[in-house]
């Protein structure tokens, strides 16, 4: 099974700033067919269910301001918000989808400081 | 728009079974695979199993594999879950979540609200 490790637990960042989510991959998610990495992330906020953020590592859903961004590739991924907001407090998931089982990073909690 | 819909949630004792479904509308049922994912109380995510599109293809995560099967009714466009033999480990949030593409191994679009299955004596 591929393990999904994120960094930090947990963060908190003051309105404006910069976080920055880690996600490392215990082996490549780089799907060769496509050049591609299959890498997802998600944000669930209290008492709702995940919500999609970014696929294929980089290319954000439909909706999603551009202040989320997900960069990185192989096996080190990163989701970066570029200023943070008070309705983006959550906790962030990172989960692959290069082989099964399906699996998902721990999670980071992100707060306000 | 998409809707994902789960009920069957509840309480059960060990050993004892459930089924739940969850019902999609708001686009083409047929043409998406699904997903089982679930969420312990204060926990994390597990994805749990997949069925494709037509119902051919199915995995398992191995925590549930034996004991729980993932289906689907194009007539009434129903993603089902049935549970057997339930462990008071299996006790989480189940949500029903649509594939993100046409395949059965990517990321999840679409979420329901999720149901709440409760494994206790």
């Amino acid at each position: 099974d591929i393990v999904m490790t994120q960094s930090p637990d947990s963060l908190a960042v003051s309105l404006g700033e910069r976080a920055t989510i880690n996600c490392k991959s215990s082996q490549s998610l780089l799907y060769s067919s496509n050049n591609k990495n299959s890498l997802a992330w998600y944000q669930q906020k209290p008492g709702q269910p995940p919500k999609l953020l970014i696929y294929w590592a980089s290319t954000r859903e439909s909706g999603i301001p551009d202040r989320f961004s997900g960069s990185g590739s192989g096996t080190d991924f990163t989701l970066t918000i570029s200023s943070l907001q008070a309705e983006d407090v959550a906790i962030y998931y990172c989960q692959q989808y290069y082989s099964f089982p399906l699996t998902f990073g721990g999670g980071t909690k992100v707060e306000i400081k | 728009q998409v809707q994902l819909v789960e009920s069957g949630g509840g309480v059960v004792q060990p050993g004892r079974s459930l089924r739940l479904s969850c019902a999609a509308s708001g686009f083409t049922f047929s043409s998406y695979a699904f997903h089982w994912v679930r969420q312990a109380p204060g926990k994390g995510l597990e994805w749990v199993a997949v069925i494709s599109y037509d119902g051919k293809i199915q995995y398992y995560a191995d925590s549930v594999k034996g004991r729980f099967t993932i289906s689907r009714d194009s007539s009434t466009n129903t993603l089902n879950l049935q549970m057997n033999s339930l462990r008071v480990e299996d006790t989480a949030i189940y949500y029903c979540a649509r594939d993100g593409k046409p395949g059965y191994g990517d990321w999840f679009d679409h979420w329901g609200q999720g149901t709440l299955v409760t494994v206790s004596s």
